[in-house]
């Protein structure tokens, strides 16, 4: 139990659909990250918030719409996916101000597949 | 791109340490040197870092060569549980939300 949790675990989905990620952590975190991980390939980066500031975008395709409301909670918005994008979707959080080391804490991850 | 070279995989004995390499030739003096590990299909544990000094805390020993060109991560006596892929990653340290950049990392299996 690392204080960060998603939801749902699991998701199937059609092309067609809309769905969303949650995450949310519970360690008075300010930062907030999304990471995404396919089959047999490294985890790639997809979108940071610091102070629900988005800060990076590492060149996501449209179909994917972050949303982060406070420094808690953060979404991932889907919408007519490929079948590609199924993967394990991955949340962190780190504290980011004040001389902290910064480690980042991960959620257990959401394990989509677009069908 | 990933700024860490590591073995693919290892093997370790239960109850022996396991010695985990990584090289990081091009390291600048603010970066710091991270390690996480993942266990199947859950989410990336922090397990240590350090700048210069060793380091250890009450789940492994960081040992950084005095160039810092390259760490090792010691786990002392490995247990079954602790079969997973190990990441090194270098990060500046003096921003907090930098992100983690992800290599292939080190599969290790701990064998009874």
């Amino acid at each position: 139990e690392t204080g960060v949790t998603q939801t749902p675990r699991h998701l199937v989905m059609g092309m067609t659909n809309k769905k969303s990620l949650k995450c949310e952590q519970h360690l008075g975190h300010n930062a907030m990250y999304w990471y995404k991980q396919s089959a047999k390939k490294p985890l790639e980066l997809m979108f940071v918030y610091n102070f629900k500031e988005q800060t990076e975008n590492n060149s996501v395709p449209s179909r994917f719409s972050p949303e982060c409301p406070n420094s808690s909670h953060l979404f991932l918005h889907l919408h007519t996916l490929q079948p590609e994008d199924s993967a394990l979707y991955l949340c962190a959080s780190s504290q980011s101000t004040g001389g902290h080391s910064y480690e980042q804490y991960f959620g257990p991850g959401t394990r989509l597949t677009v069908t | 791109d990933a700024k860490t070279t590591q073995p693919p995989s290892m093997d370790c004995a239960e109850g022996r340490a396991a010695n985990l390499p990584c090289n990081h030739s091009t390291i600048s003096g603010n970066e710091y040197v991270y390690w996480y590990r993942q266990i199947h299909s859950q989410g990336p544990q922090y397990i240590i870092h350090g700048l210069k000094n060793n380091e250890t805390n009450e789940m492994a020993s960081l040992i950084i060569t005095e160039d810092r060109k390259s760490s090792t991560l010691i786990l002392p006596h490995a247990t079954l549980r602790d079969t997973a892929v190990y990441y090194c990653i270098v990060r500046v340290g003096y921003s907090g939300n930098t992100p983690l950049v992800f290599g292939k990392g080190t599969r290790l299996s701990v064998i009874a």
